[in-house]
């Protein structure tokens, strides 16, 4: 157990929908990372969070939006959805601004879009 | 643009088969690399990050090492609980600090 909760788990929604995506880092962990996998591009970066400010942002699509919240856990949310945004989502954290050799994924949370 | 690539993409090996995976970057200010292992379903699991050329760590029977231009993860008499993909990531300059990874290779070990 990394110590990273995601949830939901899986996810079934329509194409156009729009779903929330929830995760709380570990204890102490003020970073927060957003990743994407799919079968044909590998574990994809979107965005990170560092004690509620955005810090770095990777290929997040414009529908695609997140935050962190005072008490550090972090959303993402997705809209507009279409068949090619099935994936897994993972969320990752760490304890400062830099991954460092600490940084611990989520379960992550299966997206399936019908 | 930063790359990291993998290979192969898949690997079978028979139980105690020794092999090597490898993981070749192309990256502006290599910051470190990081391999994980993944197995299906489930989040990526840390096993260790190298930061400069020369550099080895080992764990039971994994040992990654790094070069200039690539890693190696080596693994010694494989058992089938070894077997998962294991994914390479580098956190680079330019990326600021994200981790770029690459696709994987998934390793199959059967007794």
């Amino acid at each position: 157990d990394s110590g990273v909760t995601q949830t939901p788990k899986h996810l079934i929604t329509a194409t156009g929908q729009r779903v929330t995506l929830r995760c709380s880092p570990r204890s102490g962990d003020l970073s927060v990372y957003w990743y994407q996998q799919s079968l044909d591009q590998g574990l994809q970066f979107l965005i990170q969070y560092y004690n509620g400010e955005e810090r770095a942002k990777g290929n997040i699509l414009e529908r695609f939006s997140a935050q962190q919240f005072p008490d550090l856990h972090s959303e993402l949310n997705l809209s507009s959805l279409e068949l090619g945004d099935s994936a897994l989502y993972f969320c990752a954290s760490s304890p400062g601004p830099v991954p460092g050799n600490t940084i611990y994924f989520g379960e992550g949370s299966w997206l399936t879009v019908v | 643009e930063d790359q990291v690539t993998q290979s192969p993409e898949a690997l079978r090996l028979q139980e105690g088969e020794s092999s090597s995976l490898n993981c070749s970057y192309t990256v502006s200010g290599l910051r470190g690399l990081f391999w994980y292992r993944q197995d299906p379903g489930k989040g990526p699991e840390f096993l260790f990050t190298l930061y400069s050329a020369g550099e080895e760590k080992e764990k039971e029977r994994l040992k990654a090492t790094l070069t200039k231009k690539e890693s190696f993860l080596h693994i010694t008499a494989p058992k089938p609980e070894d077997s998962a993909t294991y994914l390479c990531a580098v956190q680079a300059g330019q990326a600021g600090t994200a981790l770029i990874f690459g696709k994987g290779t998934t390793l199959s070990v059967s007794s």
